[in-house]
C-alpha cells in the first residue's frame, strides 16, 4: 500500500483565482492520477500525471483550466485556475501500480469557490 | 461502453443487521476486474476488494463477503452484523482494456445505532 498526503484538506477561494493542490506519495509510483468529485457524487478522471511530461486529460478537462505538473515519481501537483463556483468539489490524487492493480487515495481537498 | 451501476443511492439499517449493497456492470473485455472501496466521512477511499474476471469464488473477510456472478454481471457486497462504523459512501468499480476506473456512483449506508 501507500500512503498518500495531500495538500490542502480543504479551501475557500474566490472566484477567478487559482489553487494549487500538491500531492505526495511515501514510496516511488508508477501511475498518479486526479480526479474529481461533485457534490453526492461519483469519481470523474481528471487526468493521469506523468512523470517528466504532460499529463494526459479526459475528455472534457484541458490543461489551461487543470494544469498538472509531476517531476519526480512521489509528487504531483494540480492547479484550478480562474476558479467558479461550479469547480466546488472534492480532488482526489489517487496512485496505483498500473494496470489492474489496486489504486490508494489521498483524504481529498475540499474546494468551495465563493 | 463500460458503465457500472449502483442502484442503491442510500441504504439506512439498525445495528447488526445484514445489509448487501448491489453492483451491476457492463464490458465487452473479457479480462477485467472489480473493486469495492469505501469512503467514510473523512473523504480518502479506502480499498476492500480486487477481484478479477476469471475467479468467480465468493470471498469472506471478517463480516465482509462478495458475491461474483458473471452470469448477472454482478458484484454484490454484504455486510453481516453492521456497525455504526460501517456508515460510509460505497463505491463499485471496473477496470478492464483502458486500465482505467469507471466507479459507480456509490450507495451511502447509513448505520443507525
Amino acid at each position: 500500500s501507500a500512503v498518500i498526503s495531500q495538500k490542502p484538506s480543504r479551501d475557500i477561494c474566490q472566484r477567478g483565482t487559482s489553487l494549487t493542490i500538491q500531492c505526495q506519495v511515501d514510496s516511488q509510483v508508477t501511475m498518479m492520477f486526479w480526479y474529481r468529485q461533485q457534490p453526492g457524487q461519483s469519481l470523474t478522471l481528471i487526468a493521469t500525471a506523468n512523470q517528466g511530461s504532460e499529463a494526459t486529460y479526459e475528455s472534457g478537462f484541458v490543461i489551461d483550466k487543470f494544469p498538472i505538473s509531476r517531476p519526480n515519481l512521489t509528487f504531483s501537483t494540480l492547479t484550478v485556475s480562474n476558479m467558479s463556483p461550479e469547480d466546488s468539489s472534492i480532488y482526489l490524487c489517487s496512485v496505483s501500480t498500473g494496470g489492474y492493480t489496486e489504486a490508494f487515495f489521498g483524504q481529498g481537498t475540499r474546494l468551495t469557490v465563493v | 461502453a463500460q458503465k457500472v451501476t449502483q442502484a442503491q443511492t442510500e441504504i439506512s439499517v439498525v445495528e447488526k443487521e445484514d445489509v448487501t449493497l448491489d453492483c451491476v456492470y457492463e464490458t465487452r473485455d473479457t479480462t477485467y476486474y472489480l473493486f469495492w472501496y469505501k469512503q467514510p466521512p473523512s473523504g480518502e477511499l479506502v480499498f476492500l476488494i480486487r477481484r478479477n474476471s476469471f475467479d468467480e469464488q465468493n470471498e469472506i473477510s471478517g463480516r465482509y463477503s462478495w458475491n461474483f456472478q458473471k452470469s448477472t454481471s454482478s458484484f454484490n457486497f454484504t455486510i453481516t452484523a453492521s456497525q455504526v462504523v460501517d456508515s460510509a459512501v460505497y463505491f463499485c468499480a471496473l477496470i478492464s482494456g483502458t486500465y482505467k476506473y469507471i466507479f459507480g456512483t456509490g450507495t451511502r449506508l447509513k448505520v443507525l445505532a
